[in-house]
């Protein structure tokens, strides 16, 4: 079966521009969540997903955003782009939302600001 | 909030040698995930841990979980160029209600043929 799908792979982007990133879980999941890896902070998580519902949200400014639509797809958004937002942006699909089910991993989006 | 600490940051080894990663966790952790990740790349699961004492073993991968579920560890035998990456061990807190995974910060392996 077909994995989870992010796009677009690489991006770069200027200070002040806004970003949509989007990720397609594997077929039959009903929970995304999305996380940001840095060298410095490593593997952070932003927020989780479940039937178009936002569950959780880490620790981030209000610039970070996401959605889900009903077909489980998900997209996330940052605006205002700061330098510090270069990262790879990595989502993981679930059938619920861990336990048993585990979570898969897609190749993530590195977002480059400059 | 949280932390898993893994121990070492590095490793270098040569191709052959077995080695241990080991992830400390600051509270009891409901559920416990290896992953491996290529640079740049997205993370490939290796195993989950839910229960206390409990061990898995995939090919020369074996992963254990402490009685207190609070200490895990990753053991690869006989280790080839192949296992080389970085491992992240991920706290499951979805028997919390929180459905995130927290990660540590990391064991970046490198394997000399």
């Amino acid at each position: 079966k077909a994995g989870v799908t992010q796009t677009p792979r690489y991006l770069i982007k200027t200070r002040g521009q806004q970003v949509t990133l989007s990720c397609s879980p594997i077929s039959g999941h009903r929970s995304v969540s999305w996380y940001q890896q840095t060298p410095g902070q490593g593997l952070q998580f932003l927020f989780e997903y479940f039937s178009e519902t936002q569950r959780n949200k880490g620790n981030f400014p209000g610039r970070f955003s996401g959605r889900q639509f009903s077909n489980s797809r998900s997209e996330m958004n940052v605006s205002t782009l700061e330098l510090g937002d270069s990262a790879l942006y990595l989502c993981a699909s679930s059938l619920v939302a861990g336990g048993n089910y585990g979570y898969t991993f897609g190749s993530g989006t590195r977002l480059t600001v400059v | 909030s949280q932390e898993l600490e893994q121990s070492p940051q590095s490793l270098i080894v040569q191709e052959g040698k077995n080695l241990t990663i080991n992830c400390t966790s600051s509270k009891t952790l409901y559920g416990l995930y290896w992953y491996k990740q290529k640079y740049g790349e997205g993370l490939i699961f290796l195993m989950m841990l839910q229960k206390g004492g409990e061990e898995k073993s995939h090919e020369k991968i074996t992963a254990k979980l402490d009685e207190k579920k609070q200490q895990s560890s990753l053991h690869i035998t006989a280790s080839q160029p192949s296992h080389a990456g970085i491992y992240l061990c991920g706290a499951d807190n979805s028997g919390a209600g929180s459905y995130q995974l927290t990660f540590g910060k990391g064991t970046k392996l490198s394997v000399i043929p």
